[in-house]
């Protein structure tokens, strides 16, 4: 069992709809992180927190810690919103890789 | 546009070929990586740099050979490789290695034939 998993593995939905993307760990963090990759491959981080609750945009991120789980949640999906989304966490200074979601947002 | 730039963005190699992948970050940064992304896996770290000193080395095969001659460029010298080590290979920095936020280079992406 990895010590990051993520889910869905694949999401695909429609413009305008709420996405929920998820992600569990098993391992102490001091951080954990959201990333998005497009297509072609560049990474951007779109967030990084170590408790409650961060909002960019159309983006937000929460986590509970005493669960071990965050969420990553799109309001009004784009069909520029598709990318994969990847959680990592900070664990004894080193990242831990979750296997990305992959999403798709048709017109 | 981010502030770490990889070059080449592609790259075809045979295996007897000997090529090596570039890594220059603008943003002031003391620590780099290289990470080695194959399809439907999760970013696998291979080279840690912190302040020009290797930090860590996940266990890497010595046909890849990573040189830091400064805090701001990051190498990855390739020789004899294999065709499994065909893969999108990031570079990334950040302000020191440990609980900080990184920042992703574009990738090179390297097929072995």
């Amino acid at each position: 069992k990895n010590e990051v998993e993520q889910s869905p593995q694949n999401l695909t939905a429609q413009e305008g709809e709420f996405i929920t993307i998820n992600c569990s760990y098993s391992v102490g963090i001091s951080a954990l992180h959201w990333l998005q990759q497009h297509p072609g491959g560049g990474i951007v981080s779109l967030f990084m927190l170590s408790s409650g609750k961060k909002k960019h945009g159309r983006l937000i991120a929460t986590i509970n810690i005493q669960e071990k789980h965050s969420s990553l949640h799109i309001t009004a999906s784009h069909p520029r919103d598709s990318a994969v989304y990847i959680c990592a966490v900070s664990s004894n200074y080193q990242l831990i890789w979750g296997a990305g979601t992959k999403l798709i947002i048709k017109p | 546009e981010t502030g770490v730039t990889q070059t080449p963005r592609h790259l075809v190699m045979g295996m007897t070929n000997k090529k090596s992948l570039k890594c220059e970050q603008h943003l002031g940064h003391n620590a780099m990586y290289w990470y080695k992304q194959s399809a439907k896996k999760p970013l696998e770290l291979m080279f840690v740099y912190n302040f020009k000193e290797q930090t860590e080395n996940n266990s890497v095969p010595s046909r890849f050979s990573p040189e830091c001659p400064n805090s701001s460029h990051l190498f990855l010298h390739l020789h004899t490789l294999q065709p499994e080590d065909s893969a999108l290979y990031l570079c990334a920095s950040s302000q020191m290695n440990g609980n900080y936020e990184q920042y992703f280079g574009p990738g090179t992406r390297l097929t072995v034939t």
